[in-house]
């Protein structure tokens, strides 16, 4: 499986301001996921990062909130923007893999005060 | 967004016994995923069902595929402290979205 590594691991953050979360793979992949998980939940999935063109959202998630970019097949960064302290989860990146397997990023913690 | 619901939620076990747990749906799936997460990192893969019926395993956990396509189930025997953290299942909902079950959180008494 790829190694997949997430920048920053924790974050703490003030309301109304923005973070940019970093995914990187140790090898090409052509699906890309980030997820939301809040304390004590399971997990939700945000949006597919395309490599090339816009991210595909899912339903409740928007382009001006959760703004995602994935410039090639190893690298995706997702922000989460104007920050309140309902923003507070640990967000995930994942990989998918021709078998229909997905693995996960050690995760980003953000709390947002 | 739409969950899978799992049984248990949580449970307490004594080391060497065996654990059940399953994850039932209203919809058909087409794979499922087992996984599980420690404190502080991210979910980790486990075992992947792909057919009606299959039954898997790894090391001391097995899963089945439910022969329904709305659910499976994971065992895990002579259950050891570090099966400690929260099991997840998933279902694939069309080419590559999974929905995520509630998670069923195992704790071990030496």
């Amino acid at each position: 499986s790829a190694v997949i590594s997430q920048k920053p691991s924790r974050d703490i953050c003030q309301r109304g301001t923005s973070l940019t979360i970093q995914c990187q793979v140790d090898s090409q992949v052509t699906m890309m996921f980030w997820y939301r998980q809040q304390p004590g939940q399971s997990l939700t999935l945000i949006a597919t990062a395309n490599q090339g063109s816009e991210a595909t959202y899912e339903s409740g998630f928007v382009i001006d909130k959760f703004p995602i970019s994935r410039p090639n097949l190893t690298f995706s960064t997702l922000t989460v923007s104007n920050m309140s302290p309902e923003d507070s989860s640990i967000y995930l990146c994942s990989v998918g893999t021709p078998y229909n397997e997905q693995f996960f990023g050690p995760g980003t913690r953000l709390t947002v005060l | 967004g739409q969950q899978l619901n799992q049984s248990p939620q949580s449970m307490f076990i004594q080391e060497g016994e065996d654990v059940s747990m399953n994850c039932t749906s209203s919809s058909i799936f087409n794979t499922w995923l087992w996984y599980k997460q420690e404190p502080g990192e991210g979910p980790v893969l486990l075992i992947a069902l792909y057919k009606a019926g299959e039954l898997t395993s790894n090391g001391r956990l097995t899963a089945q595929f439910g022969i329904t396509r709305k659910d499976s189930f994971l065992n895990i025997s002579a259950s050891i402290p570090s099966d400690v953290g929260i099991y997840f299942c998933a279902g694939r909902e069309g080419t590559y979205k999974y929905i995520f079950g509630t998670g069923t959180r195992l704790k071990v008494l030496a």
